[in-house]
């Protein structure tokens, strides 16, 4: 069976400091990951997935996530947070390329200034 | 580009009617359309996979005669709840994927029912 964890359900950063959200996955056949953000109110946003390419993957907004097999995790990191990344961060799996998303339980990014 | 609405975006209604949300991708086909239900502070749960001009395939634990889903055409799934009750009330979003490229699902800003 697939599944994803996300360490920690709140985090909180200065503006300007680094971003590191955790998220690690279980999975029988090789994943399919990604990250999505969630404003309030409004539907979920794709910031960047992993399809068995390069390990590295860039997103939108700033955003990267590393995919480590030995660790099976796939954290999302950013050097430097921005007031409007303050949102809502779910990590998710699909077991090869099903189409099933899987999700985390949430991470909500604050940004203090 | 890849634009899914919903409709209502928000909705009421008493115990015992039944609601129906509809999900239109507004610039692509969707060959598959995915439902979720998301109750506050958790997270997206796969309620059904619905692909065009078939029947839907439902998570476990979900009932199929409860929610009913139509997938009529490449732009357009319906949820409808039946006989809705109180515990039904949550965030129902839904979702389509490109044919092709079915690792990839947009989303649309989902429907808050409320059943009093």
């Amino acid at each position: 069976a697939q599944s994803v964890t996300q360490l920690g359900s709140h985090v909180s950063v200065s503006e300007g400091a680094l971003v590191l959200l955790r998220c690690n996955y279980s999975s029988s056949v090789p994943p399919y990951l990604f990250w999505y953000v969630q404003y309030p109110n409004q539907g979920l946003q794709l910031l960047l997935k992993y399809t068995s390419a390069a390990t590295l993957v860039k997103g939108i907004n700033g955003f990267e996530a590393e995919f480590k097999k030995s660790e099976t995790s796939f954290h999302l990191t950013k050097p430097s947070a921005h007031m409007s990344d303050a949102a809502e961060y779910f990590c998710a799996v699909t077991p090869g390329n099903t189409g099933k998303l899987i999700f985390g339980q949430g991470t909500t990014l604050q940004v203090k200034p | 580009g890849a634009v899914v609405s919903q409709h209502p975006s928000w909705v009421i209604c008493k115990s015992g009617t039944s609601v129906k949300i509809e999900c239109r991708s507004l610039d692509f086909q969707a060959t598959t359309m995915f439902w979720y239900r998301q109750f506050p502070k958790q997270s997206l749960m796969l309620m059904a996979t619905s692909n065009e001009g078939s029947k839907a395939t439902y998570e476990q634990g979900v009932e199929k005669d409860k929610f009913l889903i139509n997938h009529a055409s490449l732009t357009l799934s319906t949820l409808t709840v039946t006989s809705a009750h109180p515990e039904d009330s949550s965030f129902y979003i839904c979702s389509g994927g490109l044919a092709g490229d079915t690792d990839t699902q947009y989303f649309g800003p989902g429907t808050r029912l409320t059943v009093l």
